[in-house]
Protein backbone atom coordinates (compact mmCIF):
# COMPACT_ATOMS: atom_id res chain seq x y z
CA UNK A 1 0.00 0.00 0.00
CA UNK A 2 0.79 3.15 -0.55
CA UNK A 3 -0.21 4.64 2.10
CA UNK A 4 -1.88 8.30 2.40
CA UNK A 5 0.20 10.23 -0.52
CA UNK A 6 -0.19 14.32 -0.97
CA UNK A 7 0.30 16.54 -4.17
CA UNK A 8 2.19 18.66 -4.54
CA UNK A 9 4.76 18.91 -2.30
CA UNK A 10 5.65 22.34 -2.54
CA UNK A 11 3.77 25.54 -4.03
CA UNK A 12 4.16 28.89 -4.35
CA UNK A 13 0.99 30.78 -5.00
CA UNK A 14 -0.38 34.70 -5.36
CA UNK A 15 -2.69 36.16 -3.36
CA UNK A 16 -6.54 35.16 -5.08
CA UNK A 17 -5.01 32.55 -6.97
CA UNK A 18 -6.77 29.34 -6.28
CA UNK A 19 -5.53 26.08 -6.33
CA UNK A 20 -6.71 22.46 -5.02
CA UNK A 21 -4.43 20.21 -2.75
CA UNK A 22 -4.89 16.69 -3.30
CA UNK A 23 -4.82 13.40 -1.15
CA UNK A 24 -5.26 10.19 -1.57
CA UNK A 25 -5.30 6.86 0.29
CA UNK A 26 -5.67 3.39 -0.62
CA UNK A 27 -6.44 1.51 2.91
CA UNK A 28 -10.37 1.97 2.35
CA UNK A 29 -10.18 4.15 5.14
CA UNK A 30 -13.49 5.89 6.10
CA UNK A 31 -12.59 8.77 7.66
CA UNK A 32 -10.25 11.24 6.59
CA UNK A 33 -8.92 14.89 7.45
CA UNK A 34 -6.78 17.85 6.89
CA UNK A 35 -4.84 19.89 9.00
CA UNK A 36 -2.93 22.54 8.98
CA UNK A 37 0.39 23.54 10.77
CA UNK A 38 2.12 26.89 11.37
CA UNK A 39 5.34 27.50 12.10
CA UNK A 40 6.36 26.36 16.00
CA UNK A 41 2.52 25.08 16.21
CA UNK A 42 0.75 22.05 16.50
CA UNK A 43 -2.16 20.74 13.58
CA UNK A 44 -4.97 22.72 13.65
CA UNK A 45 -8.12 21.10 12.17
CA UNK A 46 -9.24 22.41 8.97
CA UNK A 47 -12.38 19.96 7.59
CA UNK A 48 -12.67 15.84 7.88
CA UNK A 49 -15.02 13.33 6.51
CA UNK A 50 -16.52 10.57 7.71
CA UNK A 51 -17.61 8.92 4.62
CA UNK A 52 -17.96 9.15 0.59
CA UNK A 53 -20.59 12.27 0.37
CA UNK A 54 -20.31 13.69 4.01
CA UNK A 55 -17.80 16.57 5.48
CA UNK A 56 -17.53 18.78 8.06
CA UNK A 57 -16.17 21.73 9.63
CA UNK A 58 -13.10 21.34 11.77
CA UNK A 59 -11.44 24.32 13.94
CA UNK A 60 -10.58 26.40 10.80
CA UNK A 61 -12.71 25.76 8.33
CA UNK A 62 -12.71 29.34 6.35
CA UNK A 63 -11.11 29.81 3.11
CA UNK A 64 -11.19 26.31 2.20
CA UNK A 65 -13.58 23.67 0.37
CA UNK A 66 -14.01 20.38 0.47
CA UNK A 67 -15.71 17.90 -0.90
CA UNK A 68 -15.75 13.67 -0.75
CA UNK A 69 -17.16 12.38 -3.88
CA UNK A 70 -14.67 8.66 -3.10
CA UNK A 71 -13.69 6.89 -0.79
CA UNK A 72 -9.98 7.18 -1.96
CA UNK A 73 -9.82 11.11 -2.29
CA UNK A 74 -10.09 14.22 -0.19
CA UNK A 75 -9.27 17.21 -2.16
CA UNK A 76 -8.86 20.82 0.15
CA UNK A 77 -9.48 23.85 -2.36
CA UNK A 78 -8.25 27.29 -1.54
CA UNK A 79 -10.28 29.56 -3.50
CA UNK A 80 -8.85 33.07 -3.69
CA UNK A 81 -5.34 32.26 -1.54
CA UNK A 82 -3.86 34.86 1.18
CA UNK A 83 -0.98 34.91 2.66
CA UNK A 84 -2.26 33.81 5.73
CA UNK A 85 -2.81 30.85 4.55
CA UNK A 86 1.13 29.75 4.29
CA UNK A 87 1.49 26.62 5.91
CA UNK A 88 2.20 22.89 6.05
CA UNK A 89 -0.95 21.34 5.33
CA UNK A 90 -1.26 17.45 5.85
CA UNK A 91 -4.08 14.94 5.27
CA UNK A 92 -4.72 12.15 7.21
CA UNK A 93 -6.76 8.87 7.10
CA UNK A 94 -8.28 6.04 9.39
CA UNK A 95 -10.36 3.47 9.30
CA UNK A 96 -13.20 4.36 11.63
CA UNK A 97 -14.37 1.43 14.18
CA UNK A 98 -17.77 2.00 15.26
CA UNK A 99 -18.31 1.63 19.01
CA UNK A 100 -14.67 1.55 19.49
CA UNK A 101 -11.70 3.29 20.26
CA UNK A 102 -10.53 5.97 17.64
CA UNK A 103 -8.29 4.28 14.98
CA UNK A 104 -4.95 5.41 14.07
CA UNK A 105 -4.39 8.11 11.66
CA UNK A 106 -2.05 7.85 9.35
CA UNK A 107 -1.38 11.00 8.10
CA UNK A 108 0.31 11.93 4.72
CA UNK A 109 4.04 13.51 4.16
CA UNK A 110 2.36 17.40 4.10
CA UNK A 111 2.30 20.21 1.30
CA UNK A 112 4.34 23.33 1.94
CA UNK A 113 2.36 26.23 0.79
CA UNK A 114 3.44 29.65 0.59
CA UNK A 115 1.36 32.22 -0.61
CA UNK A 116 2.62 35.73 -1.53
CA UNK B 1 -12.90 19.24 24.99
CA UNK B 2 -10.70 18.06 27.45
CA UNK B 3 -6.72 19.60 27.28
CA UNK B 4 -3.59 18.20 27.92
CA UNK B 5 -0.24 19.90 29.19
CA UNK B 6 2.69 18.77 28.23
CA UNK B 7 6.37 20.22 28.91
CA UNK B 8 7.35 22.38 26.02
CA UNK B 9 10.71 19.99 25.73
CA UNK B 10 12.94 17.31 27.00
CA UNK B 11 16.20 16.26 26.85
CA UNK B 12 17.89 12.71 26.75
CA UNK B 13 20.83 10.62 26.25
CA UNK B 14 20.94 7.99 23.35
CA UNK B 15 20.17 4.36 24.88
CA UNK B 16 18.61 5.96 27.90
CA UNK B 17 15.06 5.58 29.17
CA UNK B 18 13.26 8.85 28.20
CA UNK B 19 9.71 9.38 30.39
CA UNK B 20 7.24 11.90 28.57
CA UNK B 21 4.55 13.25 30.75
CA UNK B 22 1.18 14.22 30.07
CA UNK B 23 -1.63 15.67 32.09
CA UNK B 24 -5.32 16.02 31.19
CA UNK B 25 -6.93 16.46 34.25
CA UNK B 26 -10.38 17.07 33.15
CA UNK B 27 -10.33 13.96 30.76
CA UNK B 28 -13.78 12.40 30.47
CA UNK B 29 -14.45 8.43 31.75
CA UNK B 30 -14.50 8.01 27.67
CA UNK B 31 -11.82 9.69 26.30
CA UNK B 32 -8.85 7.93 25.01
CA UNK B 33 -4.98 9.00 25.20
CA UNK B 34 -3.27 9.12 21.99
CA UNK B 35 0.31 9.68 21.42
CA UNK B 36 2.13 10.67 18.21
CA UNK B 37 5.23 11.85 17.29
CA UNK B 38 6.51 14.01 14.75
CA UNK B 39 10.14 13.61 13.28
CA UNK B 40 11.40 16.73 11.65
CA UNK B 41 9.78 17.74 7.92
CA UNK B 42 7.50 14.70 8.26
CA UNK B 43 3.76 14.27 9.13
CA UNK B 44 2.90 12.64 12.63
CA UNK B 45 2.94 9.28 13.16
CA UNK B 46 0.99 7.41 15.59
CA UNK B 47 3.12 5.82 18.47
CA UNK B 48 0.36 4.18 21.18
CA UNK B 49 -2.89 4.64 22.73
CA UNK B 50 -5.15 3.99 25.26
CA UNK B 51 -7.41 4.08 27.81
CA UNK B 52 -6.95 2.88 31.60
CA UNK B 53 -4.74 -0.15 31.54
CA UNK B 54 -1.55 0.65 31.01
CA UNK B 55 -0.31 -0.55 26.83
CA UNK B 56 2.98 -1.40 25.45
CA UNK B 57 4.20 -1.84 21.85
CA UNK B 58 7.18 -2.41 19.76
CA UNK B 59 7.52 1.14 19.56
CA UNK B 60 6.70 2.90 23.55
CA UNK B 61 5.13 1.99 26.81
CA UNK B 62 1.83 3.92 27.98
CA UNK B 63 1.89 4.62 32.06
CA UNK B 64 -1.79 5.97 32.53
CA UNK B 65 -2.62 7.20 36.23
CA UNK B 66 -5.04 4.99 38.22
CA UNK B 67 -7.37 8.54 38.02
CA UNK B 68 -6.25 9.06 34.27
CA UNK B 69 -5.50 12.62 35.15
CA UNK B 70 -2.06 11.97 33.59
CA UNK B 71 0.23 9.36 31.83
CA UNK B 72 3.29 9.03 30.70
CA UNK B 73 4.86 8.09 27.07
CA UNK B 74 8.07 5.54 27.85
CA UNK B 75 10.78 4.90 25.27
CA UNK B 76 13.00 2.53 26.83
CA UNK B 77 16.26 3.20 25.01
CA UNK B 78 15.96 6.13 23.27
CA UNK B 79 17.86 6.82 19.60
CA UNK B 80 19.09 9.69 17.67
CA UNK B 81 16.13 8.67 15.48
CA UNK B 82 13.20 9.23 18.37
CA UNK B 83 14.09 12.92 18.14
CA UNK B 84 10.70 14.43 17.22
CA UNK B 85 8.04 16.10 19.39
CA UNK B 86 5.73 13.89 20.67
CA UNK B 87 2.29 15.24 21.02
CA UNK B 88 -0.18 13.51 23.90
CA UNK B 89 -3.76 13.94 22.08
CA UNK B 90 -7.44 12.95 23.73
CA UNK B 91 -10.28 11.90 21.74
CA UNK B 92 -13.69 10.92 22.58
CA UNK B 93 -14.74 7.77 20.92
CA UNK B 94 -18.53 8.42 21.72
CA UNK B 95 -20.67 9.07 18.88
CA UNK B 96 -18.74 10.67 15.58
CA UNK B 97 -16.29 12.31 17.53
CA UNK B 98 -12.55 11.13 15.89
CA UNK B 99 -10.97 14.68 15.51
CA UNK B 100 -7.62 14.69 17.10
CA UNK B 101 -6.88 18.41 18.74
CA UNK B 102 -3.24 18.61 18.92
CA UNK B 103 -1.31 21.09 21.17
CA UNK B 104 2.39 22.09 20.81
CA UNK B 105 4.07 18.75 22.13
CA UNK B 106 6.99 18.03 23.49
CA UNK B 107 10.19 18.20 21.41
CA UNK B 108 12.80 15.89 22.37
CA UNK B 109 16.39 16.11 22.21
CA UNK B 110 18.37 12.72 21.59
CA UNK B 111 21.71 13.45 22.85
CA UNK B 112 24.62 11.40 21.15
Amino acid sequence: NAGVTQTPKFQVLKTGQSMTLQCAQDMNHEYMSWYRQDPGMGLRLIHYSVGAGITDQGEVPNGYNVSRSTTEDFPLRLLSAAPSQTSVYFCASSLRIKGGSTDTQYFGPGTRLTVL
Amino acid sequence: DAKTTQPNSMESNEEEPVHLPCNHSTISGTDYIHWYRQLPSQGPEYVIHGLTSNVNNRMASLAIAEDRKSSTLILHRATLRDAAVYYCILSNSGGSNYKLTFGKGTLLTVNP
